[in-house]
């Protein structure tokens, strides 16, 4: 069965820190894409990726970095975490192209920023 | 202006009931997918079915169908039957073009169904 992993399902983390989340696939797909999900404001893009190290910046990028150095890991970086980086992170992978191919996502982290 | 727009918040259903979640998009490509997924508390996004806009008939799958009316732009979800373990949060999702790789996530719809 297909799977997305994220490493995480809760973190907790102080104002500052640099804070890794991690996302792996294993159906060798070339897409992958970091989503934060927040109540009544639905899922919003920050960062996606549609090959190894290249990255596309998404609706809300800023505060973020991403890394993906090998097809199947994705990671999300926060630089410097703040509270309003507070949020359930979801990460998802897609094969290439082709109008049906929708997105597998992992289970999401829980990210409390204190 | 908002790609996806779901209007209902909340919405409560009776068990073996049907019940319509409400979705409408924006786009002037005229090649485009529609989604829907489930969220259960768990919080792991479930695919549930997929609309092509050049699709001549409404995609079903099991107990979902979506209702599909390109020329008002809307693509609702019919769960029929109802069942406990369909309270979740439901998402319309929309990707552009054939090419597109993002998907544009509505706000959500919370759905309780009530034995």
């Amino acid at each position: 069965d297909v799977k997305v992993t994220q490493s995480s399902r809760y973190l907790v983390k102080r104002t500052g820190e640099k804070v890794f989340l991690e996302c792996v696939q294993d159906m060798d797909h070339e897409n992958m894409f970091w989503y934060r999900q927040d109540p009544g404001l639905g899922l919003r893009l920050i960062y996606f990726s549609y090959d190894v190290k290249m990255k596309e910046k998404g609706d809300i990028p800023e505060g973020y970095s991403v890394s993906r150095e090998k097809k199947e890991r994705f990671s999300l970086i926060l630089e410097s975490a703040s509270t309003n980086q507070t949020s359930m992170y979801l990460c998802a992978s897609r094969r290439g192209l082709g109008y049906n191919y929708g997105y597998t996502f992992g289970s999401g982290t829980r990210l409390t920023v204190v | 202006a908002q790609k996806i727009t779901q209007t209902q918040p909340g919405m409560f259903v009776q068990e073996k009931e049907a019940v319509t979640l409400d979705c409408t998009y924006d786009t002037s490509d005229p090649s485009y997918g529609l989604f829907w997924y489930k969220q259960p508390s768990s919080g792991e996004m479930i695919f549930l079915i997929y609309q092509g806009s050049y699709d001549q008939q409404n995609a079903t799958e099991g107990r979902y169908s979506l209702n599909f009316q390109k020329a008002r732009k809307s693509a609702n979800l019919v769960i029929s039957a109802s069942q406990l373990g369909d309270s979740a949060m439901y998402f319309c999702a929309m990707r552009e073009g054939y090419t597109g790789n993002q998907f544009y996530f509505g706000t959500g719809t919370s759905l309780t169904v009530i034995p």
